[in-house]
């Protein structure tokens, strides 16, 4: 079946990075948008941007360009985001969510990897 | 950006009843790109809904998703206790994609 796996919780601190690893198996992983949303704790979704895993081409979200990178690694079929100079309030979940087919039907995102909780605190 | 409001914030309603909750964009969305998504406590989001009126793979034809342009309905029409959750709209015809706020389905 589709899923999404991904890297486990982390603890930063303000001014540091980190980077969410995101396993895809069931499908085609260059075939399909690779996404990543967050969610503050009791809030609803932010969306951050998407890549074409088979491209490389990416797309932030305004707030998060120069602060936010995403990349994947083909051979393991792996996507990553990593959020730099971290602030007290990109405490959150981070998901990643497979996106539509990059040739094919335009479609909601499905499935969502379970989520990566980062806590940033001194 | 689109900015999605959803109605109501809370919704208190038996099992067996109707519910109808509401999404509504601050402008067109393009080519009816409306997902619906439902989130358990601690849980990720599973689609629903995409293309407005779509239902995703699994997903029971109790539920059903209507509308266009601005104005989105996701119409369950006889609640089962797996139901009782959280409720997302979304948008992905334009960049930012963009949520609503959601909408709480609770047991009355």
């Amino acid at each position: 079946q589709v899923q999404l796996v991904q890297s486990g919780a982390e603890v930063k601190k303000p001014g540091a990075s980190v980077k969410v690893s995101c396993e895809a198996s069931g499908y085609i992983f260059i075939d399909y948008y690779m996404h990543w949303v967050r969610q503050a704790p009791g809030q609803g979704f932010e969306w951050m941007g998407w890549i074409n895993p088979n491209s490389g081409d990416t797309d932030y979200a305004q707030k998060f360009q120069g602060r936010v990178t995403m990349t994947r690694d083909t051979s393991i079929n792996t996507a990553y985001m990593e959020v730099s100079r971290l602030r007290s309030d990109d405490t959150a979940v981070y998901y990643c969510a497979r996106g539509s087919e990059i040739t094919g039907t335009t479609t909601g995102f499905d499935p969502w990897g379970q989520g990566t909780l980062v806590t940033v605190s001194s | 950006e689109i900015v999605l409001t959803q109605s109501p914030g809370t919704l208190s309603l038996s099992p067996g009843e109707r519910a109808t909750l509401s999404c509504r964009a601050s402008q067109s969305v393009s080519s009816n790109y409306l997902a619906w998504y439902q989130q358990k406590p601690g849980q990720a989001p599973r689609l629903l809904i995409y293309g407005a009126s779509s239902r995703a793979t699994g997903i029971p034809d109790r539920l059903s998703g209507s509308g266009s342009g601005t104005d989105f309905t996701l119409t369950i029409s006889r609640l089962e206790p797996e139901d009782f959750a959280v409720y997302y709209c979304q948008q992905y015809g334009n960049s930012p994609r963009t949520f609503g706020q959601g909408t709480k389905v609770e047991i009355k």
